[in-house]
């Protein structure tokens, strides 16, 4: 059984703290992405990854840096967390190639107080 | 990404059928794909489209017109389990990256 796994359902975090959000695949996916999800305006991608060490911003990348250290594993950081970085954060990942579906995990509701 | 357009919200009574709109900027366009997604859970795969036409999955099926830039997901003989958010998304040819709509919640009511 495909499996994408989120290290957190729910988190609270202080203003100003550097907050990790990791995320683990095991298919052997290359690609991997982070989105996030509000409420009127679906999924936003954040950044993704097609390979080991290389990353590409995508919509809304500003506050936002990742890092994929293996293939299996990608994580998303905030360095400073605010306020309008509370939200549904989703992760997910596709083999290689364009147009290939994409498994997400269970979602990070982050909320920023 | 590109504009995807589809309905806020839809409600329909169980046993009815529902079409869900998706429609969609045609400059690079590849492929659509459409996900369910209940209340607290991750997206799931329904379908893909790349080619004009129907795909008939079950009760789910899924409808593209690449020339008109739009799609419909059609949800036959409702049940309350279909009761979840529907994502339509795109992708531009050569692409990794999906875009979405902000989704359709669709009610089912007895």
């Amino acid at each position: 059984d495909v499996k994408v796994t989120q290290s957190s359902r729910y988190l609270v975090k202080r203003t100003g703290e550097k907050v990790f959000l990791e995320c683990v695949q095991d298919m052997d996916h290359e690609n991997m992405f982070w989105y996030r999800q509000d409420p009127g305006l679906g999924l936003r991608l954040i950044y993704f990854s097609y390979d080991v060490k290389m990353k590409e911003k995508g919509d809304i990348p500003e506050g936002y840096s990742v890092s994929r250290e293996k293939k299996e594993r990608f994580s998303l950081i905030l360095e400073s967390a605010s306020t309008n970085q509370t939200s549904m954060y989703l992760c997910a990942s596709s083999p290689t190639g364009a147009g290939t579906e994409a498994f997400f995990g269970q979602g990070t509701r982050l909320t920023v107080v | 990404g590109q504009n995807i357009d589809q309905p806020t919200e839809m409600t329909a009574t169980e046993g009815a059928i529902v079409q869900i709109n998706c429609t969609y900027q045609t400059s690079g366009f590849n492929g659509l794909f459409w996900y369910q997604q209940h209340a607290g859970e991750a997206p799931t795969f329904l379908s893909y489209n790349v080619l004009d036409g129907l795909e008939e999955k079950g009760r789910f099926s899924s409808f593209l017109s690449r020339s008109k830039g739009y799609s419909y997901l059609l949800l036959k003989e409702l049940q309350m389990k279909d009761s979840a958010s529907y994502l339509c998304a795109g992708h531009l040819s050569n692409d990794y990256k999906l875009s979405f709509g902000a989704g359709t919640t669709v009610t089912v009511r007895a």
